[in-house]
């Protein structure tokens, strides 16, 4: 069965500093995607994120960057130069390719990071 | 604007009593989704559609219903079944059921059991 860790409960960094969330996952899937999602105060989640088991790429989007590594099973987030609007929960999601599912996403237990000032 | 409607914010349950949580998209989306978040728990699925007058059972079904009347609308209902139903409870939509489309979120609807 799929699932996705996020060890990291917490983190308090000062403002611009850099920070990088962990995720790990795990599938028996070879086809598969990942996502990074952002959850602020208000409650809604909000997309970051979307990449294919095929691309293992980095990409870099303004301050945010991901590090893709299926050797280890894992999809690392950076913040570079962190801000106090970028506190939030943050969660790492799999999404396998089956055909009945949908996109139904398995989820971390997220991150809350907070950004002081 | 384009966007997922989850009403209403805070719910209030006693015991006993079955309350239904709204979901209304404009985002001419076939795909719709419900999810639990607990504290430290992340989110899990309870139940998912991939198109109208079909629905099917998530991780964490037990003790929930929904229906899929409408492209539009999934609302969910929390029954005297669910024995914790505390939580916080997120809406989504995708616009294709498939695995590889990101999905968008509503604001979600706390529901505390009084």
């Amino acid at each position: 069965a799929q699932k996705v860790t996020q060890a990291q409960t917490e983190i308090s960094v000062v403002e611009k500093e850099d920070v990088t969330l962990d995720c790990v996952y795990e599938t028996r899937d070879t086809t598969y995607y990942l996502f990074w999602y952002k959850q602020p105060p208000s409650g809604e989640l909000v997309f970051l994120i979307r990449r294919n088991s095929f691309d293992e790429q980095n990409e870099i989007s303004g301050r945010y960057s991901w590090n893709f590594q299926k050797s280890t099973s894992s999809f690392n987030f950076t913040i570079t130069a962190s801000q106090v609007v970028d506190s939030a929960v943050y969660f790492c999601a799999l999404s396998e390719a089956e055909e009945t599912s949908g996109s139904r996403l398995t989820f971390g237990e997220g991150t809350q990071l907070t950004v002081n000032p | 604007d384009g966007g997922i409607t989850q009403s209403p914010k805070y719910l209030f349950r006693k015991e006993g009593q079955n309350v239904t949580l709204s979901c209304e998209q404009n985002l001419n989306h076939d795909a719709m989704y419900w999810y639990r978040q607990d504290p430290g728990q992340g989110l899990r699925l309870i139940y998912y559609s991939q198109i109208v007058n079909d629905f099917q059972k998530g991780d964490i079904a037990e003790g929930y219903s929904v229906s899929r009347e409408k492209k539009e609308s999934f609302p969910l209902t929390v029954t005297s079944a669910q024995k914790n139903p505390t939580a916080f409870y997120l809406c989504a939509s995708s616009l294709q059921g498939y695995f590889n489309t990101e999905a968008f979120f509503g604001q979600g609807t706390r529901l505390t059991v009084v």
